[in-house]
């Protein structure tokens, strides 16, 4: 079946810019988390929702930040007012939400700020 | 907070070699512990993971123990192959128990495995 998709998978903005990357989870996943991976470094987690609320949103760096999941499926994560800072890849996971949890991440998006 | 500290890369060698890659944790619980691999052009995999003290976790060759008197859990393989050649993560999770994982990841080990 189909895995978790993500795009664009390239996106470049200039700063001060809004963008939106979307994540079409795997069908019936209940359980959607959101991580950034900057160069170099390991992904660290931003967002997760259960269905179509956000049980922890402690990740997100800032205000700037935002997203959602109206219908519990596709998740969008918004940048407003974007900075050379937030390029980076963004990946976006889904799960059963059952035993036992295990994520299945998407390709990313590449965000670069100009 | 929680923390994954493992070693720098690349790491290089040649097909059939032996394999160690390691892996520390710091976590105030007891986390479940995880391998993924990155391939290139591909998005993030599970290779193996251990949930509790002394768990060996293994697939594809490739094994880890999760130590908690060492809190360590390092990646090994007996022979690898050029087909091992990508980006090995160490990461952990604290909410044991739940339906959220918070995974928490190392920086990351290129390997690259010549013919």
């Amino acid at each position: 079946g189909a895995g978790v998709s993500q795009t664009p998978s390239n996106k470049v903005t200039e700063k001060g810019k809004y963008v939106e990357l979307r994540c079409d989870p795997i069908s019936g996943h209940t359980a959607l988390y959101w991580y950034r991976q900057s160069l170099g470094q390991g992904p660290e987690f931003l967002i997760y929702f259960q269905g179509t609320g956000a049980a922890d949103d402690s990740g997100l760096p800032n205000d700037r930040f935002f997203a959602v999941r109206p219908e519990g499926s596709v998740s969008t994560l918004k940048i407003q007012r974007t900075e050379r800072g937030d390029s980076a890849v963004y990946l976006c996971a889904s799960s059963s939400g059952l035993p036992p949890y295990e994520q299945y991440f998407g390709p990313g998006t590449r965000l670069t700020v100009t | 907070g929680d923390s994954v500290t493992q070693m720098e890369g690349p790491v290089t060698l040649s097909e059939e070699a032996f394999l160690t890659i390691n892996c520390t944790y710091t976590a105030t619980g007891y986390p479940s512990l995880f391998w993924y691999v990155q391939y290139p052009g591909e998005g993030l995999q599970l290779l193996l993971k251990a949930t509790k003290a002394d768990d060996k976790g293994s697939n594809k060759g490739f094994e880890a123990t999760y130590r908690k008197e060492t809190t360590s859990f390092h990646l090994e393989k007996g022979s690898v192959q050029v087909s091992d050649s990508a980006v090995y993560f160490c990461a952990l999770s604290d909410t044991q128990g739940t339906g959220f994982q918070k995974l928490v990841f190392g920086t990351g080990t290129r390997l690259l495995v010549s013919p």
